[in-house]
């Protein structure tokens, strides 16, 4: 069976602090895909980043890293010097069984001025 | 990345009655699939809408209480039927152009049942 956990159900941080978002996953599969969406209050998701699960690798993309380790069953999201525009929901989703998603809770984050 | 719409955007709807929400997308693709965000929760995989065939539908969702039509690679319908307000969600149309690809997300349509 298929499992994201988003132990963190609300974080508010002060504006250009950095955070970290969690993500676990469970799944048998080898083969599956890692995904972050961010939900802004307007609803729609935004894409914003995909993981296989052979590539290691981390990712910075601007003030967005992301940290996958295979052997923690891990994949989380850290925000440097976050803003007030990166409050909103954030989603880890499992991709697998080649287009089936299963998401995770969601975090809310809010980030104050 | 697929430029998706929805209608309505969001109703507001009596018990009892049915809602039909469009999907509709700027370019042909392989894959679609209607989700279910019920409030404050996260998003569930409600059925893949297939092209030419019935959809296929997760454990928990069935068809007469979700029927859903795709009648071509652009286009794909989700019906709530016989509403209650437990159904009182945000209902989302996903698309994908391949196995393993990545899937984008239409903008939502928000569903209120009184």
């Amino acid at each position: 069976a298929q499992k994201v956990t988003q132990a963190q159900t609300e974080i508010s941080v002060v504006e250009k602090e950095d955070v970290t978002l969690d993500c676990v996953y469970e799944t048998r599969d080898t083969t599956y895909y890692l995904f972050w969406y961010k939900q802004p209050p307007s609803g729609e998701l935004v894409f914003l980043i995909r993981r296989n699960s052979f590539d290691e690798q981390n990712e910075i993309s601007g003030r967005y890293s992301w940290n996958f380790q295979k052997s923690t069953s891990s994949f989380n999201f850290t925000i440097t010097a976050s803003q007030v525009v990166d409050s909103a929901v954030y989603f880890c989703a499992l991709q697998y069984n080649f287009n089936k998603f299963y998401f995770g809770s969601g975090t809310k984050l809010n980030v104050k001025p | 990345s697929a430029v998706i719409s929805q209608k309505p955007s969001r109703d507001i709807c009596q018990r009892g009655t049915s809602l039909t929400i469009q999907c509709q997308v700027d370019s042909q693709v392989t894959m679609m699939f209607w989700y279910r965000q019920q409030p404050g929760q996260s998003l569930t995989l409600i059925a893949t809408a297939n092209q030419g065939s019935e959809a296929t539908y997760e454990s928990g969702f069935v068809i007469d209480k979700f029927p859903i039509s795709r009648p071509n690679l652009t286009f794909s319908t989700l019906t709530v039927s016989n509403m209650s307000p437990e159904d009182s969600s945000i209902y989302l149309c996903s698309v994908g152009s391949s196995l393993w690809g990545e899937q984008y997300f239409g903008p939502g349509t928000r569903l209120t049942v009184t």
